[in-house]
């Protein structure tokens, strides 16, 4: 099944833990990006990787930070997890140099 | 700055009523449009694109450069529409996608 695919779909944590987000894309795009989708359902970029490159960081806290072991993959690794960070994080993918972006099913993060 | 406007936070129609979703932006250069959708617990996804000028599930949506918009229509709304609908831009080197807030769109029987 061709998708991109993020792991876990539900996550509860506590304030002040340390958590990671998978994502994993089999389409063989190149580029790879994480967006968060506040309680408003904003949706805002946060971060994209080109073939384990990062091209964007969108000032995002430090705490975040992203890893991308390969092109298939780009992980969302978040320290000392705050109230705030409780969001919908979407994962998404597109082949080198195309603006259509193909969406995870998202990982829906609550912070107690 | 690179901004997209969706004045409506809930538009609700009545099913078969025509449906016109309203989408702004603003953008130094020739960005790309598209509208892309999040139905009920489903993932976002692509609906349209202004370059390919094709009709999806009946929806259209029109580049006006002059006004800076992309609303997306429909002539006759269907319950099965009922979703959240994003307009959203893409320009420059790096392809990100800046998105509007979202309009819900509800079709009621």
């Amino acid at each position: 099944d061709t998708a991109v695919s993020q792991t876990p779909k539900y996550l509860v944590t506590q304030m002040g833990n340390d958590k990671s987000i998978k994502c994993e894309q089999n389409l063989g795009h190149d580029t790879m990006y994480w967006y968060k989708q506040d309680s408003k359902k904003f949706l805002k970029i946060m971060f994209s990787y080109n073939n384990k490159e990062l091209i964007i960081n969108e000032t995002v806290p430090n705490r975040f930070s992203p890893k991308s072991p390969d092109k298939a993959h780009l992980n969302l690794h978040i320290n000392s997890l705050e109230l705030g960070d409780s969001a919908v994080y979407f994962c998404a993918s597109s082949p080198l140099g195309s603006y259509e972006q193909y969406f995870g099913p998202g990982t829906r993060l609550t912070v107690t | 700055a690179q901004r997209v406007t969706q004045p409506e936070k809930l538009l609700s129609v009545f099913k078969g009523a025509p449906v016109e979703l309203k989408c702004n932006y603003s953008y130094s250069g020739s960005p790309e449009l598209f509208w892309y959708v999040q139905y009920s617990r489903q993932r976002l996804q692509l609906l349209l694109r202004h370059i390919s000028r094709e009709s999806i599930k009946g929806f259209t949506a029109d580049l006006n450069k002059g006004e800076t918009s992309f609303h997306l229509k429909k002539p006759f709304a269907q319950e099965e529409d009922s979703a959240m609908y994003y307009c959203a831009l893409s320009g420059g080197a790096t392809n990100k996608l800046i998105f509007g807030t979202g309009t819900l769109l509800a079709v009621q029987p």
